[in-house]
């Protein structure tokens, strides 16, 4: 089983409908976050946590929310797609040196 | 601000070798990850340094400067299937990690 786990992993959806984006892993560590990748671009940090309790803004997080329901799980939301939010998203757990272990990533479309 | 900059892309030929450079601006420094993300799919840890110096694996070796922010990737032997981005990251003093954007190495036979 791998240890970042994301799903769905491909998602159509309609302008103005709002979906998740679910994240567990099983590597133990406190620390997750959200990427967004477009096409020729780097990863872009969405939101990040460092533990249950603790909740912050990356560089690009207005249109999206997130919930950390436990240690394991992050959960990503757009309330209201836009197309613009079309892009491979990735959830991904670090170590305490900084080491990222990813998910499989997301493939959104926002149509 | 933090900066973290790679060339865009490489190419390079079959059997040769490559090295691409990072070069960093950061807030502190705890660290340096290198990645290799194939297309649509995850990255995935290649090497990390934190000291100044080489560190060899296999075919893959990275090297530090701290003194000069650069850190660069050492391919050797390429094959084809090393054609994939490979990402820059540095470890700020929060223990962020700072992405680069990433350097598309193309393979050629």
């Amino acid at each position: 089983d791998a240890d970042v786990t994301q799903t769905p992993r491909n998602r159509i959806t309609k302008t103005g409908k709002r979906i998740m984006l679910e994240c567990s892993q099983t590597k133990g560590h406190d620390r997750m976050y959200w990427y967004r990748q477009d096409p020729g671009l780097g990863l872009r940090l969405i939101y990040y946590s460092f533990d249950v309790k603790d909740i912050n803004k990356g560089e690009i997080s207005d249109g999206y929310s997130v919930s950390r329901q436990a240690q394991a799980k992050f959960s990503l939301s757009l309330e209201s797609a836009i197309p613009n939010q079309t892009a491979l998203y990735f959830c991904a757990t670090s170590d305490l040196w900084g080491k990222a272990f990813f998910g499989q990533g997301t493939r959104l479309t926002v149509v | 601000g933090q900066n973290i900059d790679q060339p865009t892309e490489m190419t390079a030929t079959e059997g040769a070798i490559v090295q691409i450079n990072c070069t960093y601006q950061t807030s502190g420094f705890n660290g340096l990850f290198w990645y290799q993300q194939h297309a649509g799919e995850a990255p995935t840890f290649l090497s990390y340094n934190v000291l100044d110096g080489l560190e060899e694996k296999g075919r893959f070796s990275s090297f530090l400067s701290r003194s000069k922010g650069y850190s660069y990737l050492l391919l050797k032997e390429l094959q084809m299937k090393d054609s994939a981005s490979y990402l820059c990251a540095v470890v700020d003093s929060n223990y962020q990690l700072i992405w680069g954007a990433g350097t598309k190495l193309i393979i050629k036979p």
